[in-house]
């Protein structure tokens, strides 16, 4: 599975659009691009996943640039309850089931 | 909504003992898994089961087993838990075709003491 790389930490106004940026410079056409967030102590939360296109959901939205080298989550009107660590994973799907890798992630910290 | 749910979210055992850890998913999903998670070393791949009664390691079997004897049910079995075995531990589901989203429950806290 392709390498990522995320800043350690960012801070963010509530309220305003909390933009996560992932490098993944050697991702292959297959692998597929997932968001996750872990807030102390919980499970990880599954966000958002895209292959090519951008994407959007109730949480979030994925760009994904045309040549997939990187991509951006962008949560729209980040809330104190967004504050947590959130990890970007590129990962191909093989064989009959495929583990997730963590890496460090980006510690999000959204302030008053 | 998606509901992975695992039979508790605190558990302090003693050397030794045997310890189940249950996890129970509501969403029909072929895939299983158990990861731990520990500072430093992120998330590590224990075992997972791609259908009932299937199994296979992951990165870190040792000292572990699982049992997978219906589609929502996957367990963790410690057959002689130890102190190196205190950890967060962390099962999740995925469907069997792609994109395999994994959801993860809110994981058991173990202290081996």
């Amino acid at each position: 599975d392709a390498k990522t790389t995320q800043p350690p930490s960012m801070d963010c106004a509530e309220g305003r659009a909390a933009n996560l940026p992932c490098n993944h410079s050697t991702i292959s056409g297959n692998e597929y691009v997932y968001w996750y967030r872990q807030i102390h102590s919980q499970g990880p939360q599954y966000i958002i996943h895209g292959l090519k296109n951008n994407e959007t959901n109730e949480m979030a939205s994925l760009i994904i640039t045309e040549d997939r080298k990187s991509s951006t989550l962008i949560l729209p009107h980040a809330t104190l309850r967004d504050t947590a660590v959130y990890y970007c994973i590129v990962r191909a799907l093989t064989g009959t089931a495929s583990k997730l890798t963590f890496g460090t992630g980006t510690r999000l910290q959204v302030t008053l | 909504d998606v509901k992975v749910t695992q039979s508790s979210r605190y558990l302090v055992k003693r050397t030794g003992e045997k310890v189940f850890l249950e996890c129970v998913q509501d969403m029909d999903h072929e895939n299983m898994f158990w990861y731990r998670q520990d500072p430093g070393l992120g998330l590590r791949l224990i075992y997972f089961s791609y259908d009932v009664k299937m199994k296979e390691k992951g990165d870190i079997p040792e000292g572990y087993s699982v049992s997978r004897e219906k589609k929502e049910r996957f367990s963790l079995i410690l057959e002689s838990a130890s102190t190196n075995q205190t950890s967060m531990y962390l099962c999740a589901s995925s469907l069997y075709g792609p994109p395999r989203v994994q959801y993860f429950g809110p994981g058991t806290r173990l202290t081996v003491t």
